[in-house]
């Protein structure tokens, strides 16, 4: 289930179930977007980017949906196993390029063995 | 992929003394990377830009006397956290795009002021 602490929420799953985060982004300009998966103690580490012409891209094991009416990015996670567990970040950014990332709140991903 | 390294990982230094973080991209060229801080459970937050030859640009409420910050090479930039204090303890992890859109984040720095 999932559920809302002092500051990340943190959505547990049962090994092999699929897992879905979601993230509201705040910019209606932004047009790429990126899913990050950070361990703790270590940098971010990218999994998947859209580009807001697109509304769902799959990666393996990983699709990101992206609903621009609404300003809502969903990471959908297949078959998930115990070492997804971290949290995980959506950024958003427009163009031109060198722009710095505007990172969401996160949500930590917990996987029951 | 591209790398980017900080150095070093983790520092515990003693309140009112400054700190230096290497941020460096391994396999290429930056003219811009990023600084950011994450404090514990919360998400990444952007300090300030940091520009290769020039100034760097700063987020609003970010001290730049108090972060300062050095793009000296293509490679290197340093942040310097000068008088530290117990609330600059965080994890400080910097990015450098490689291409348009494509950031590569380094592993981070943990700086705990005593």
């Amino acid at each position: 289930g999932e559920s809302v602490g002092l500051h990340l929420p943190t959505l547990s799953v049962q090994e092999g179930d699929n897992s879905i985060i979601n993230c509201a982004y705040s910019n209606s300009a932004s047009d790429y977007f990126i899913w990050y998966k950070q361990e703790s103690g270590k940098g971010p580490q990218f999994i998947i980017d859209i580009r807001s012409n697109m509304d769902k891209r799959q990666g393996q094991r990983v699709t990101v949906l992206l609903n621009k009416t609404v300003k809502h990015l969903s990471l959908q996670i297949a078959a998930t196993q115990p070492g997804d567990s971290a949290v995980y970040f959506c950024a958003e950014t427009n163009t031109p390029g060198n722009t710095p990332l505007v990172f969401g709140k996160g949500t930590r991903l917990s996987v029951i063995a | 992929g591209a790398v980017v390294s900080q150095h070093p990982s983790r520092v515990i230094c003693k309140s009112g003394t400054s700190v230096k973080i290497e941020c460096r991209s391994l396999d290429f060229q930056a003219t811009t990377m990023f600084w950011y801080r994450q404090f514990p459970k919360q998400s990444l937050m952007l300090m300030a830009t940091s520009n290769e030859g020039s100034k760097a640009t700063y987020e609003q409420g970010v001290e730049k006397d108090k972060f300062l910050i050095n793009h000296a090479s293509l490679t290197l930039s340093t942040l310097t956290v000068t008088s530290a204090h117990p609330e600059d303890s965080s994890f400080y992890i910097c990015s450098a795009p490689l291409r348009r859109d494509e950031q590569f984040f380094g592993p981070g720095t943990r700086l705990t002021v005593l």
